[in-house]
Formats: structure tokens, C-alpha cells, sequence
């Protein structure tokens, strides 16, 4: 987990209500990634960002949004149009995209909403 | 996107015995990772192999890749109670900048 820092490790929302998941990175990558995990599911791409102010939708975008102002931030936003947002968020980071690159993960978030 | 497809879902051992996970393909890749996720937390990549190799080792894993029969396996040797967790098959398709990841194998490692 070193280099990336997710937080919260858990966090609960209220239906209806948006909630923004934090993504820190001090490893110097160009690329980071948001990704969702259900139980006993592998991971499915929400949003990729290859540069400073740049991010493309990846399979599952749809009730979610993101922003890269900084090149160490990512954080996701998880809206009230995502209509079943419980799941676990990690966030990634690589050097760049391609498929040269090792990915390196956070923590997770456990997201629970009620 | 096509994922890959391990096998099996899930395998238990006993320490000291060696564990084997496949993973099954149906497109052509650039190279496939492995990555193991314990319980509950991120995922830590073990091993890329590309398409041009066909064996790679790291300490006690061992992947191969046959692209003729679009599979890869890992093999973990002499196993412990910490190799305990789920195992990743991470596809990169020809064109994608895109990784797939496939559902996981479960592996339980007894003491």
C-alpha cells in the first residue's frame, strides 16, 4: 500500500447524499485509476487519468465523477444518480498508462450507503 | 472488455504444498499480471509476463503464459499460511491502455 493513501477506510452515507472518496499519491505517477469492487468480484474501472486536468470514463462511469487538478490527488465523487454505490473503492496509480506498467494500490474504501 | 477467467474459484492446501491457479483468455494481449489481494485490503502485483515470454519467476511464484492456448498459470511453491489470499490474472489487450481484471482464485493456505 505504500505510496497511495485512501481515506476514509470506512465510510457510511446516507441515501440520496454525495460523498467524495480521497486518493493521495506521492510516487510521482502520471496515471492514476478508480476502481469498484463488489464481493467476490474482480475490479471494474470507474475513471482513469493520464494527466494533470485530463480523465477519461472507464467501464462503470455513470453516477460518478472525478477531478484532477493536482497530479498526486484523485479523488471520486460518488453521487446520488450511482444507484447501488455500496461496494469497495481503491484507487491506483502506475507511471503512465500502458501495458508496460505495473499498477501500485491503496488501501481501499469501504463504502456503505443506507 | 474480456477479462480472463481463473481456475479455480477457490483452493485450499495445507502449508508446504505447492498451489496452482490458471487463467484463461480469448483475445490476443500485450501481457498479462498477477496480483494477489488479501482480505480487505489493496491489491499488490506479483509478476507481468509478456506475450513474447513464455516462463518468468519471483522467489517461490512461477508463471508461464501459452498464448496458442490462450492460458497462464501461477505457481506458488512450498506455500505458507501468509500466501493466503485471493490471486488476480490482469489482461492488456492489443490497442488498450486498460487493464481486465478476471474474478480471482480464493486460496487458503491450513498451518
Amino acid at each position: 500500500d505504500g505510496g497511495i493513501t485512501q481515506s476514509p477506510k470506512y465510510l457510511f452515507r446516507k441515501e440520496g447524499q454525495n460523498v467524495t472518496l480521497s486518493c493521495e499519491q506521492n510516487l510521482n505517477h502520471d496515471a492514476m485509476y478508480w476502481y469498484r469492487q463488489d464481493p467476490g468480484q474482480g475490479l471494474r474501472l470507474i475513471y482513469y487519468s493520464q494527466i494533470v486536468n485530463d480523465f477519461q470514463k472507464g467501464d462503470i462511469a455513470e453516477g460518478y465523477s472525478v477531478s484532477r487538478e493536482k497530479k498526486e490527488s484523485f479523488p471520486l465523487t460518488v453521487t446520488s444518480a450511482q444507484k447501488n454505490p455500496t461496494a469497495f473503492y481503491l484507487c491506483a496509480s502506475s507511471p503512465k498508462t500502458g501495458s508496460s506498467y505495473e499498477q501500485y494500490f491503496g488501501p481501499g474504501t469501504r463504502l456503505t450507503v443506507t | 472488455s474480456q477479462q480472463g477467467e481463473e481456475d479455480p474459484q477457490a483452493l485450499s492446501i495445507q502449508e508446504g504444498e505447492n498451489a496452482t491457479m490458471n487463467c484463461s483468455y480469448k483475445t490476443s494481449i500485450n501481457n498479462l499480471q498477477w496480483y494477489r489481494q488479501n482480505s480487505g485490503r489493496g491489491l499488490v502485483h506479483l509478476i507481468l509476463i509478456r506475450s513474447n515470454e513464455r516462463e518468468k519467476h519471483s522467489g517461490r511464484l512461477r508463471v508461464t503464459l501459452d498464448t496458442s492456448k490462450k492460458s497462464s498459470s501461477l505457481l506458488i511453491t512450498a506455500s505458507r499460511a501468509a500466501d493466503t489470499a485471493s490471486y488476480f490474472c490482469v489482461l492488456n489487450q492489443g490497442g488498450s491502455e486498460k487493464l481486465v481484471f478476471g474474478k480471482g482464485t480464493k486460496l487458503t493456505v491450513n498451518p
